[in-house]
């Protein structure tokens, strides 16, 4: 089955430090994955994609086949970081359907 | 240029009532998708479009729920006979065509209330 597993519902950590939300897939084909982010009182937006292997915001995501995962990394975090994150993935190979992990809430203190 | 947008905003009904939840895509975006968005859950995925027609319909719960695109534009999403596991944010995106990587452009949503 498709499944978008992101098993921290909340994390938080300090201002500087590093940052890790996880993200694991369950996917027959080859999928496209992507990182949405939203804050607050704005709307779901793209964070990046693996196929761009892009650095946004400071934030780098590198798609793991082996251990299918698409875990998000920022070497220091800000308080403007603090937001909901989704890890999402799509068919590759002409499937319409996104499947959306539950999306993990990182606050980052000052 | 306007972003996805969504009407109405907040929506309070009856149980039993239909809901109709509009849908305005970037102007040109071919694709156009909605999501559901339930409390503490993640984004289900209801519906395609792909122009005017649906080729993927497998996340609607159920045949209460239907949609559909006119002119390669607006969508609406009808709940027919609403129950309150309805109630929560309904999401619609677009984006420029299926192609697999392209970014899907979020309206603000619609937040269904089902009392």
């Amino acid at each position: 089955a498709q499944r978008v597993t992101q098993p921290e519902k909340l994390l938080s950590v300090f201002k500087g430090a590093p940052v890790e939300l996880k993200c694991n897939y369950s996917y027959s084909g080859s999928p496209e994955l992507f990182w949405y982010v939203q804050y607050s009182r704005q709307r779901l937006q793209l964070l990046l994609r693996h196929i761009s292997r892009e650095s946004i915001k400071g934030f780098t995501a590198d798609l793991n086949k082996g251990e299918t995962s698409f875990h998000l990394k920022k070497p220091f975090a800000q308080e403007e970081d603090s937001a909901m994150y989704y890890c999402a993935l799509k068919s590759s190979t002409g499937g319409f359907k996104t499947i959306f992990g539950a999306g993990t809430r990182l606050f980052v203190k000052a | 240029g306007a972003g996805v947008s969504q009407s109405p905003s907040n929506k309070v009904t009856e149980k039993g009532k239909d809901v109709e939840l509009r849908c305005d895509p970037i102007s040109g975006h071919t694709a156009l998708y909605w999501y559901r968005q339930s409390l503490g859950q993640g984004l289900e995925f209801l519906i395609y479009f792909q122009g005017n027609s649906a080729p993927d319909k497998s996340g609607l719960p159920s045949d209460r729920f239907s949609a559909e695109r006119t002119g390669g534009s607006v969508s609406t999403l009808t709940i027919q006979r609403t129950q309150q596991e309805d109630s929560a944010v309904y999401l619609c995106a677009s984006s420029a065509d299926r192609a697999s990587y392209n970014e899907q452009f979020f309206g603000p949503g619609t937040r269904l209330t089902v009392l």
